[in-house]
């Protein structure tokens, strides 16, 4: 089964970090693009972030500079380190791959169930 | 930013009933090179991570009842719910694809039963 679980949320002070990870499992992990999307409470979904297959990575610039994604594919694994967080940033955090293995943008087809961030004295 | 804007906010239909949901782009997602449309459709029930439903703006994903269908080109995309189920009560999300500078969302579409 194609399944993504995220860990590592939780609660943080303002200014602190964390850092989430994501273990797939079920397909070829080295071979897709990967993304990270959180969502805050009651509202709409946000992109964070993306790696591609081959390493390159991208951002928006609500995170840029804060945020690093990064992956580990001889453990099937997708990282996000979180630095500076700030009480926006709170949300659950989803890891989502994209449809198919080709270069070139696709439509997100595996969600994980999420990891809430807390940001909060 | 490729501004996606979702409408209606919500909208309550009865059961069996045809729902409508439109999304427009602030600018093209349309790739003339290969005359495809980079917008998806996702659908998310309460308490669960959004699911695809449509990709390429009118392409069913997989195991995707056919009650669902996406439509449009360019800047202006429909979803429909040909006749509303129970388990369709969700909030659906379009997304554009065309630019990763930044992956946008619309802001989403409450659906309920009336």
């Amino acid at each position: 089964e194609v399944q993504l679980v995220e860990a590592g949320g939780g609660l943080v002070q303002p200014g602190g970090s964390l850092r989430l990870s994501c273990a797939a499992s079920g397909f070829t992990f080295s071979r897709y693009d990967m993304h990270w999307v959180r969502q805050a409470t009651g509202k709409g979904l946000e992109w964070v972030s993306a790696i591609g297959a081959g390493g390159d990575t991208y951002y928006p610039g609500s995170v840029k500079g804060r945020f690093t994604i990064s992956r580990e594919n001889a453990k099937n694994s997708l990282y996000l380190q979180m630095n500076s967080l700030r009480a926006g940033d709170t949300a659950v955090y989803y890891c989502v791959r994209e449809r198919i293995e080709t270069v070139g943008l696709d439509a997100f087809d595996i969600w994980g169930q999420g990891t809430m961030v807390t940001v909060s004295s | 930013d490729i501004v996606m804007t979702q409408s209606p906010d919500s909208l309550a239909v009865s059961l069996g009933e045809r729902a409508t949901i439109n999304c427009k782009s602030s600018q093209s997602v349309l790739y003339s090179s290969n005359n495809k449309n980079y917008l998806a459709w996702y659908q998310q029930r309460p308490g669960q991570p959004p699911k695809l439903l449509i990709y390429w703006a009118s392409t069913r994903e997989s195991g995707v009842p056919d009650r669902f269908s996406g439509s449009g080109s360019g800047t202006d995309f429909t979803l429909t719910i040909s006749s509303l189920q129970a388990e369709d009560v969700a909030v659906y999300y379009c997304q554009q694809y065309y630019t990763i500078s930044p992956l946008t969302f619309g802001g989403g579409t409450k659906v309920e039963i009336k």
